[in-house]
């Protein structure tokens, strides 16, 4: 069975739309991530949560909104979509914040906008 | 701000040969190194994970650190053609800085039979 969901798997949208990302993990973690993967460049560091409170944004656009529920939920919502968006968003948790522990990665949402 | 290269970009390997993967940082307070492989369209795997110079083995694959030469690279023993994937390089910084990672753009690995 997974242990990090993700939703949708693919995700097309329009510009100056909003979509949200779903993330679940079934790991018992305390610490989820969100990463985004765009054609051609590395896979880039969006947000961090531990315990439910965000630790570190270096996401400069305030269109990236995680959003976190439950424990083991961080969604992604992005507003005022444009065609720069377009990338692979992957979900991912640890065990806690600290970087000495191993960060496990879901399968990604390809989001499109055209 | 962390600088994470890899090379070279691409590799094609005869199936049973070893295949070595570079990776270096731009900064040397940088204490956690992991190797993660990515199949087409999935998630991502963590293969070894270091964090003192030296050598750590985790199966087929062997991850070196030479954090005086900002440098680490990854052996893997015997591939299979399964092992064909991209293998990307992240580096985090140590406690108190927080668990982001950075990574390198990823080396595409091809075992031919």
């Amino acid at each position: 069975d997974p242990k990090i969901i993700q939703k949708p798997k693919y995700l097309v949208a329009v510009t100056g739309s909003e979509k949200i990302l779903i993330c679940e993990q079934y790991l018992g973690h305390n610490a989820m991530y969100w990463y985004r993967q765009s054609a051609k460049k590395p896979l880039e560091f969006m947000f961090s949560y531990s315990y439910q409170k965000l630790m570190d944004n270096q996401t400069a656009s305030s269109r990236f909104q995680p959003q976190s529920s439950k424990k083991n939920h961080l969604d992604l919502q992005i507003t005022a979509l444009k065609p720069d968006d377009s990338a692979t968003y992957f979900c991912a948790s640890s065990q806690t914040g600290l970087s000495s522990y191993e960060q496990y990665f879901g399968p990604g949402t390809r989001l499109t906008v055209l | 701000q962390q600088k994470v290269q890899q090379s070279p970009e691409s590799l094609t390997v005869s199936e049973g040969a070893m295949a070595s993967l570079n990776c270096t940082f731009s900064d040397g307070t940088s204490n956690n190194f992991r190797w993660y492989r990515q199949h087409s369209a999935k998630g991502l795997e963590v293969l070894v994970s270091i964090f003192s110079d030296g050598e750590k083995e985790e199966g087929r694959f062997t991850a070196h650190l030479n954090r005086a030469n900002l440098h680490v690279s990854l052996h893997i023993r015997e591939p299979q053609p399964s092992d064909s994937a991209v293998y990307l390089c992240a580096v985090s910084m140590g406690p108190g800085t927080g668990s982001k990672l950075s990574f390198g753009k990823g080396a595409k690995l091809t075992v031919s039979p």
